[in-house]
């Protein structure tokens, strides 16, 4: 069965304070992994894409890494405005159009 | 803001009540995407169109829930005979014909039913 596992559940840093949060994912060929980002009481924001293993991406304070098995987000130099709930969704290649999302990292930084 | 809306926004109801709501994606946007998002979950699949056509289901989903897309455009999500169960935020997402920009997310419908 298809399956994405995000951890740590939660994570509090400090301001300055880098860190990594991780998706791992079971899927049969995977199409594309998302990242997203949610505030309170709002819909995820789109981040990243990434199709293959090995693959990087960049933006601001945040980047993203993928490899057959996992993902990474890394926050480097987090700000408090980066606190919020981190989403990784993927997609499969074959038969389905359906995205599986994992529960989510909720981020907070202390100023 | 990413360009699409849901409304109501909140919906609050009585166990046994039907409702409907409707999600206005970009009009580019011919693929659409309906979730449901409980508390300290990720999104839930539900449902996909592609233009009017609905092309895949959750097989978790009750037959209670029924969704449209009439003219490529706007979509309704509908549950019929709610239950307290159906409480959840129901979200709508858009997306072009380039998976690499993802999904653009609505606000969400909040679903109290008591």
């Amino acid at each position: 069965e298809d399956q994405v596992t995000q951890s740590p559940e939660a994570l509090r840093l400090q301001e300055g304070e880098s860190s990594s949060l991780n998706c791992s994912y079971t899927v049969s060929g995977l199409r594309g992994l998302f990242w997203y980002r949610q505030d309170p009481g709002k819909g995820p924001e789109f981040l990243f894409t990434l199709y293959s293993a090995g693959e990087e991406k960049e933006k601001e304070r945040l980047k993203a890494t993928l490899t057959k098995k996992e993902s990474f987000l890394h926050i480097t130099a987090p700000k408090p405005e980066d606190s919020a709930t981190y989403l990784c969704a993927v997609q499969a290649q074959i038969g389905t159009y359906k995205y599986i999302f994992g529960t989510g990292t909720r981020l907070k930084v202390l100023a | 803001d990413t360009g699409v809306s849901q409304n109501p926004r909140h919906k609050i109801t009585k166990r046994g009540q039907n409702v409907t709501f409707r999600c206005d994606p970009i009009s580019e946007h011919n693929r659409l995407y309906w979730y449901r998002q409980t508390l300290g979950q990720g999104p839930e699949f539900l449902t996909y169109f592609q233009n009017e056509a609905q092309l895949e289901k959750s097989r978790l989903l009750s037959d209670r829930f029924s969704a449209e897309r009439p003219k490529g455009s706007f979509s309704t999500l509908e549950i019929q005979r709610t239950e307290q169960g159906d409480s959840a935020m129901y979200l709508c997402a858009g997306m072009g014909a380039l998976e690499l920009k993802g999904q653009y997310f609505g606000p969400g419908t909040r679903l109290t039913v008591l």
